[in-house]
């Protein structure tokens, strides 16, 4: 079954404990990226890969980091998490290329509270 | 600015048509999404539509684009139960697949 992965579903930590969120498809596609969705304000995006060792800054980077080793897996690394980091994460994926219709498959999300 | 913006909340009863607005930013865009969230879940495409057409229907979904007032809607015809969900609109602002921007989304509830 084609699909988006992510793991934990759920987090709670305290501040400042680093932690990684693992994103992984099963879909060869070159394009990845991650989401925050809070409240009021929609999904922004955090970070985005366009192919393996290629990665680049979305809206909100700030307080994330990204590694993209190989082409199935994208994980999202805060290395020191705040309470503003408190939100709902999706990881998407896609194959899509200049001119063509963009569908993201997006992950199930992960739920992280910062405390 | 890059901003997509929805209303957060609409209610309808099971049956009735619910029609879902976005205003967009960028007359540049190149396809204009709409996604659908369910509880719990992540977000799935669920229609677009090309900046050169005006309308698409998809079974009980229709989508009018208004690129002069830069206006998208979508209307679902006879909104069952099944419907509620949050449903986001999307613009591609690169035409090359890197970069989608989101709207505020909006939270459908319908009620029997």
């Amino acid at each position: 079954e084609a699909q988006v992965t992510q793991n934990p579903r759920y987090l709670i930590t305290v501040t400042g404990k680093k932690l990684t969120v693992t994103c992984s498809q099963n879909m060869n596609h070159e394009y990845m990226s991650w989401y925050r969705q809070d409240p009021g304000l929609g999904l922004r995006q955090i970070y985005y890969s366009m192919n393996v060792e290629v990665t680049d800054k979305g809206d909100v980077p700030e307080g994330y980091k990204v590694s993209r080793k190989e082409k199935r897996n994208f994980p999202l690394i805060l290395e020191s998490p705040s309470p503003n980091q408190t939100s709902l994460y999706f990881c998407a994926s896609s194959s899509a290329g200049t001119g063509s219709i963009f569908q993201q498959y997006f992950g199930p999300g992960t739920r992280l509270t910062v405390t | 600015g890059e901003d997509v913006e929805q209303s957060l909340f609409l209610s309808v009863r099971e049956g009735d048509s619910s029609v879902i607005n976005c205003t967009y930013t960028d007359s540049s865009s190149t396809y204009l999404y709409w996604y659908k969230q369910e509880p719990g879940a992540g977000l799935q495409l669920l229609t677009y539509i090309f900046s050169n057409m005006d309308m698409k229907q998809d079974q009980r979904l229709t989508v009018l684009l208004n690129k002069k007032d830069k206006h998208l809607s979508l209307r679902i015809a006879d909104t069952q139960t099944g419907d509620s969900a949050i449903y986001f609109c999307a613009e591609d602002l690169t035409g090359g697949g890197n970069k989608l921007t989101f709207g505020t989304g909006t939270q459908l509830k319908v009620e029997l």
